[in-house]
């Protein structure tokens, strides 16, 4: 039962223009959801979070959308820049505590 | 201050070998981690620790063990490895139940 879900496995994008990552997740008891970043042979790294009374947290060229009646987020990435080209996991977890669910990512290569 | 640092970076197992992934952390933090990663999947929770002698399972715990007798330290043991063992394993960090987790580069097994 794949509790948080990322439908597309991939994504290309231009350089400049906005890259929409999507996640959908299914726990209603989530409330508090993150966006990480990994590339190839290392190990992810933390991008961007947004807690459940929010629907939307910004960070520079990056900003999380929550849609909580859609149980829906997404992630914003403008303008995109080659360095973003990674593979994004969703993850999200229920409140007070420490275990994280994990989307399958969505690999995204930005075009020059 | 080197973050998570994991070792080896690659092995090829043997089916009914053994070996222990190593995981230490400089950063004091009380919660640690390991997840493993398959192929176009999530990071999937193995086992956790919320401190120096507390462990608990994660979500993927049969066939692994763990242990955790420093704050820095948190190896993960294989004691008879199946080809189903074959993943990138990741540990993880953070200083407390809720915070951001930070992860090592990771180890790649395999298992023959």
């Amino acid at each position: 039962d794949q509790q948080v879900k990322q439908n597309s496995p991939s994504l290309s994008v231009q350089e400049g223009r906005i890259s929409i990552l999507n996640c959908d997740y299914t726990n209603s008891m989530f409330d508090y959801f993150l966006w990480y970043k990994k590339y190839p042979a290392e190990g992810p790294t933390f991008l961007i979070s947004i807690s459940s009374i929010k629907d939307k947290n910004e960070d520079g060229r990056f900003t999380v959308f929550l849609n909580k009646s859609a149980k829906h987020l997404s992630l914003h990435i403008v303008p995109s820049q080659p360095g973003d080209s990674a593979v994004y996991f969703c993850a999200a977890r229920p409140p007070g505590n420490e275990k994280l669910t994990f989307g399958t990512g969505t690999r995204l290569t930005i075009i020059p | 201050n080197a973050g998570v640092t994991q070792t080896p970076k690659f092995r090829i197992l043997k089916i009914g070998q053994s070996m222990t992934l190593q995981c230490t952390q400089d950063m004091n933090h009380n919660y640690m981690y390991w997840y493993r990663q398959d192929p176009g999947m999530g990071l999937k929770l193995i086992y956790y620790s919320v401190g120096a002698g507390i462990t608990d399972k994660g979500e993927v715990p049969n066939g692994y063990n763990v242990s955790r007798s420093t704050t820095e330290d948190f190896p993960l043991r294989l004691e008879l490895a199946a080809p189903s063992q074959t993943s990138v394993y990741f540990c993880a960090s953070s200083y407390g139940r809720e915070e951001t987790q930070y992860f090592g580069p990771g180890t790649r097994l395999l298992v023959l």
